[in-house]
């Protein structure tokens, strides 16, 4: 089955620098990747995502990167603000078959 | 409002007595799913269903029972609750075998003892 591998799983930065995070997946039928922010004792919700025929998509602050090839997509986030600070995830997903993997999570500190 | 929910949203019991986690869903999603989250786990895939009377096992199925008899119902069985089923869980809902955002409930904390 499909595997999903994220880096790092802490990530503290200042307020305005840009944090990013990777993750890695290993069957080329995934076909959906979307970013998944949970903030303490909230549900998980999308922030971004992306399909695997586009490379690159960006929000306002937040970009994610696509390689098919390498089979590891990116999370940006620029000008990090304090509210920025939560748990991320990944996940790959085969849309069509129904099946989601999540990485594990980064909890992302931002220090004001 | 579009939402999920889920039922109960706390829960303690002890193993071995059986019980249900309810999810609704009011966006006529044909797929629904269910999650458990564990620190440092992330989420995993229980079951899904891509729509009424299909239902599908995800990455860790065992001890869990769903069913799928109407469109907005997706209900978690678990017949004989262990600790190990200890978690937080999560049911999700998106709209078809097309689209692959997910609307998350709030989540249930279940505690067997």
């Amino acid at each position: 089955g499909e595997n999903v591998e994220q880096h790092p799983s802490t990530l503290s930065v200042q307020e305005g620098d840009s944090a990013v995070i990777k993750c890695t997946y290993s069957d080329s039928a995934s076909n959906y990747f979307p970013w998944y922010k949970q903030e303490l004792g909230k549900r998980p919700q999308l922030i971004i995502d992306i399909r695997s025929n586009v490379g690159e998509k960006k929000d306002q602050r937040i970009a994610v990167t696509l390689n098919k090839t390498a089979k590891h997509f990116s999370l940006h986030i620029t000008e990090t603000q304090p509210e920025d600070s939560a748990v991320y995830f990944c996940a790959a997903t085969m849309v069509r078959a129904g099946k989601s993997t999540f990485g594990d999570g980064t909890t992302l500190t931002v220090k004001p | 409002e579009a939402q999920v929910t889920q039922n109960p949203r706390y829960l303690i019991t002890v193993t071995g007595k059986k019980l249900t986690v309810t999810c609704s869903q009011n966006m006529n999603h044909e797929y629904m799913s269910w999650y458990r989250q564990d620190p440092g786990l992330g989420l995993r895939q229980i079951y899904y269903s891509m729509n009424v009377e299909v239902t599908d096992k995800g990455d860790v199925p065992e001890g869990y029972k769903v069913s799928r008899k109407e469109k907005r119902n997706f209900p978690l069985i678990l017949e004989s609750p262990s600790p190990n089923q200890t978690s937080l869980y999560f049911c999700a809902s998106r709209w078809d075998s097309n689209t692959g955002e997910l609307f998350f409930g709030e989540g249930s904390r279940l505690t067997v003892l």
